[in-house]
């Protein structure tokens, strides 16, 4: 059964870091392109990025809204992705998604979701 | 721009049929979306991968009652036999090179 576990949300001033973990299983991990989603409070479905596999680098994409902010990264022996989020501000405030791409270079469909994350971003 | 476009909202009585439509911007007409549903206080799941033919693949344990349409830039969720479990947020979604794209999401509320 393939499992998809976020971990590291939080309550967390502006301006300081956080950086969030996003644990699989029950599938090669290594194959595919992990991507981040998140949602604010009563919003829809904000794409925040992904990063490749490894047999395409592990390079990167990211929305405008979090470019130069937020870094994603990954460690296939952990099965684990991370993001690490800087220069918080009060609208990064959701609850944040891990989810599977379908497709190793991230052309793809979203096929397996995390139970999500709270990210709370407040003084 | 690729960019998708849905009703913010639809309804339909307990036991009927419900099509929702997801419309692609010009130009995107032979992309391909995938559909996803987000219970109350739940976290979204995978319903479907849509084609521009009309040709789907369902997620794991997708009930029959989910079935995916399409014609020139719209792709379509139909929901049929409704159920009560059925009232959620759906969401449809596209890729490209280097990018995702959600639509703006549809509440289905069962009457």
């Amino acid at each position: 059964e393939v499992q998809v576990v976020e971990s590291g949300g939080g309550l967390v001033q502006p301006g300081r870091s956080l950086r969030l973990s996003c644990t699989a299983s029950g599938f090669t991990f290594g194959d595919y392109a992990m991507s981040w989603v998140r949602q604010a409070p009563g919003k829809g479905l904000e794409w925040v990025g992904f990063i490749r596999s490894t047999d395409y680098g592990g390079t990167r994409e990211y929305a405008a809204s979090v470019k130069g902010r937020f870094t994603f990264s990954r460690d296939d022996s952990k099965r684990t992705a991370y993001v690490q989020m800087n220069s918080l501000k009060t609208e990064d405030t959701a609850v944040y998604y891990c989810v599977r791409i379908s497709d190793a270079a991230g052309v793809g469909n979203f096929d397996y979701w995390g139970q999500g994350t709270l990210v709370t971003v407040s003084s | 721009q690729l960019v998708l476009t849905q009703s913010p909202s639809a309804s339909a009585s307990l036991g009927a049929s419900v099509k929702l439509t997801c419309t692609l911007s010009s130009g995107h007409s032979s992309y391909a979306i995938a559909w996803h549903q987000q219970q109350p206080k739940k976290g979204p799941r995978f319903l479907m991968k849509l084609n521009s033919d009309g040709s789907h693949n369902k997620g794991d344990g997708i009930p029959e009652r989910f079935s995916g349409s399409s014609s020139g830039a719209e792709r379509y969720l139909t929901i049929s036999s409704l159920q009560s479990e059925d009232e959620a947020d759906y969401y449809c979604q596209t890729w490209g090179p280097g990018i995702q794209v959600f639509g703006g999401g549809t509440k289905l509320t069962v009457l």
